[in-house]
């Protein structure tokens, strides 16, 4: 049971350029999520997907978009980079976004932005 | 949600329980209180969540106290691979979507 996983798992990009971070769920689970972790720091929400079809900002949207594509998959793309999204990534994805509900989260993606 | 306390650091040996304090005295009625735990930045790793009642399961126990204003984590047979950073998170209805992570616990198991 692979749960959530997430591509690519490394990644350097160059100052405003693009990529798109990829996540998909075999869990059947209703909500996604994505958040980022800098260095030292806990976890931030990024932005959120509580049902497919819907999508809603978290802490730190600015500088990211996201597409729910169906069920399972959640993408986060950056148009155009920049040093401060040097981050580690992690996708997760749980049956609800209510407080019950367990999250479960992916290895992460490092990104790298020179 | 409500804020919560741990100690920056623990040490256990190896073989030993590990008791991981969390302090949450402003928590509400309705909020969980979930364990997670993050070994050199990977995914976070979901352990147990309790509501009002002890929790057992096949990784730790969760203790709560009556008046749920504070909760211990246990491991009850530490070995190395337990060494992590442990997340104590109060988690209510309003912003379910999200899971606050304080700075957590550094627990290092020795042998």
């Amino acid at each position: 049971n692979a749960g959530v996983t997430q591509t690519p798992k490394f990644q350097v990009l160059k100052t405003g350029q693009s990529m798109t971070l990829q996540c998909a769920q075999d869990m059947n689970h209703n909500s996604m999520y994505w958040y980022r972790q800098d260095p030292g720091m806990g976890l931030r929400l990024i932005y959120y997907s509580a049902s497919e079809g819907t999508t809603d900002k978290g802490e730190v949207p600015n500088g990211y978009n996201v597409s729910r594509l169906n069920k399972r998959e959640f993408s986060l793309r950056l148009e155009s980079a920049a040093p401060s999204q040097t981050s580690v990534y992690f996708c997760a994805s749980s049956e609800r976004a209510s407080s019950g509900n367990t999250i479960y989260f992916g290895e992460g993606s490092w990104l790298t932005v020179v | 949600d409500a804020k919560t306390t741990q100690p920056p650091s623990m040490d256990c040996a190896e073989g030993r329980a590990a008791n991981l304090p969390c302090n949450h005295s402003t928590i509400s009625g309705n909020e969980y209180v979930y364990w997670y735990r993050q070994i050199h930045s990977q995914g976070p790793q979901y352990i147990i969540h309790g509501l009002k009642n002890n929790e057992t399961n096949e990784m730790a126990s969760l203790i709560i106290t009556e008046d749920r204003k504070s909760s211990t984590l246990i491991l009850p047979h530490a070995t190395l691979r337990d060494t992590a950073v442990y997340y104590c998170i109060v988690r209510g209805f309003q912003g379910a979507q999200k899971l606050v992570f304080g700075q957590g616990t550094r627990l290092t198991i020795n042998p």
